[in-house]
């Protein structure tokens, strides 16, 4: 069983607030992701980290931001959230061997308003 | 540039039958990984199985299994006994590099709904 975790599982919010996503894992992962998916539409990569203090842009360009500061803490920040930021965001992680799978957590479901 | 298409947006099925969901992909690199997760309406994504560019043998994991054909780059998922909790989207990926160094990172499909009938 995975042990990955994002808080909040679902979020309403005003246009123009800051918001963070937390995403934490107990599996000591060095490697962790962001992915922003539409409803019914495929995951994009916004965001990896190799390791703490390692982190990437991913694939689909984000306003987003993020920190690694410690290994298992993942967060991802909108400093002023639009309407074009809602979305499903998933958090997921990955052993170094390249043949284990990434786990997920449960997403954060993100609207605003 | 890697791809994964998948070119069913949605299939039905009879409980109790098998059900195959197509996967194709493209890439230039010999050494990669692919994967089948599925996501229930509740939104988590649950990894299924995976398959290495190298492996001898098609996987097999409880009802599901892989039907990967090199030559043809193909990696279809094959569900059998179908139930009603298999209801969910399934997304193929592929993930570059099979050995250290990799990224881990994975491109996705853009799925199939698959409706289990009772």
């Amino acid at each position: 069983e995975a042990d990955i975790y994002q808080t909040p599982r679902y979020l309403v919010i005003g246009t123009g607030k800051k918001i963070t996503l937390e995403c934490s894992q107990t599996m000591g992962h060095d490697k962790m992701y962001w992915y922003q998916q539409d409803p019914g539409m495929e995951l994009h990569l916004i965001h990896y980290s190799y390791g703490v203090n390692s982190t990437e842009k991913g694939d689909l360009s984000s306003e987003s931001t993020v920190s690694r500061i410690r290994t298992e803490h993942f967060p991802l920040t909108l400093e002023s959230a639009r309407p074009s930021h809602t979305s499903q965001y998933l958090c997921a992680s990955s052993d170094h061997q390249s043949n284990q799978p990434q786990h997920f957590g449960d997403g954060t479901r993100l609207s605003i308003l | 540039a890697q791809k994964i298409t998948q070119t069913q947006p949605g299939m039905f099925v009879q409980e109790k039958e098998a059900v195959t969901l197509d996967c194709t992909y493209d890439t230039s690199d010999p050494s990669y990984g692919l994967f089948w997760y599925k996501q229930p309406s509740s939104g988590e994504m649950i990894f299924l199985i995976y398959q290495g560019s190298y492996d001898q043998q098609n996987a097999t994991e409880g009802r599901y299994s892989l039907n990967f054909q090199k030559a043809r780059k193909s990696a279809n998922l094959v569900i059998s006994a179908s139930q009603l909790g298999d209801s969910a989207m399934y997304f193929c990926a592929m993930r570059e590099g099979n050995y250290g160094g990799a990224t881990n990172k994975l491109i996705f499909g853009t799925g199939t709904l698959l409706a289990v009938q009772p």
